[in-house]
């Protein structure tokens, strides 16, 4: 069962344009969320997070919007760049005060078009 | 560079062959987590680490499988009799306590022929 959904493998952007990652997650006690970025070969590295009790969170270009409601979140990417071509994963963690793991989704892979 | 660090980066071994990967995390970080990752998934969690406890293991993680971390820095994975399923990425994170953003090295890539 997947708690943690992107349901677009891929997505293709201009450049200089706004980039829309989206996400659904299952379980309502996941406490805070995450993305990250992978290039080829490489590890994912952590770009923004935000917790349950914020609806947006703002870093440079990237923004994370939650709507606990609706289970959903998304990363906004603007404007994109050649560099943003990577995959994104989105991943949610239950609270701290639990044992418990980090769930990533399968990835976005976002191309951004020159 | 103090980030998390794995060797080696990459493995071409043989089926039936049994195979190490070591993982040096931040170093002020208690927490260290071990992940997969194939081809179109994301990371899949195999077990993780609380100093030198194991708290929990995934049930990928098969007795063929085997995570230590014997004075809570470094951890090791092995995977012994190794199948041409295990071919994968083996991540390697950490975290403090107190955080929830975990940081992962840059993956072992494992090959098996």
């Amino acid at each position: 069962d997947q708690q943690v959904k992107q349901n677009s493998p891929s997505l293709s952007v201009q450049e200089g344009r706004i980039s829309i990652l989206n996400c659904d997650y299952t379980n309502s006690m996941f406490d805070y969320f995450l993305w990250y970025k992978k290039y080829p070969a490489e590890g994912p590295t952590f770009l923004i997070s935000i917790s349950s009790i914020k609806d947006k969170n703002e870093d440079g270009r990237f923004t994370v919007f939650l709507n606990k409601s609706a289970k959903h979140l998304s990363l906004h990417i603007v404007p994109s760049q050649p560099g943003d071509s990577a995959v994104y994963f989105c991943a949610a963690s239950p609270p701290m005060n639990r044992d418990d793991k980090i769930i990533f989704g399968k990835g976005t892979r976002l191309h951004i078009l020159p | 560079d103090t980030g998390v660090s794995q060797d080696p980066r990459h493995k071409i071994t043989k089926r039936g062959q049994n195979v190490t990967f070591r993982c040096d995390p931040i170093s002020e970080h208690n927490r260290l987590y071990w992940y997969r990752q194939t081809l179109g998934q994301g990371p899949e969690f195999l077990t993780y680490f609380q100093n030198e406890a194991q708290l929990e293991k995934s049930r990928l993680l098969s007795d063929r499988f085997s995570a230590e971390r014997p004075k809570g820095s470094f951890s090791t994975l092995e995977i012994q009799r190794t199948e041409q399923g295990d071919s994968a990425m083996y991540l390697c994170a950490s975290s403090s306590e107190r955080s929830y953003t975990i940081y992962f090295g840059e993956g072992s890539w494992l090959t098996v022929v």
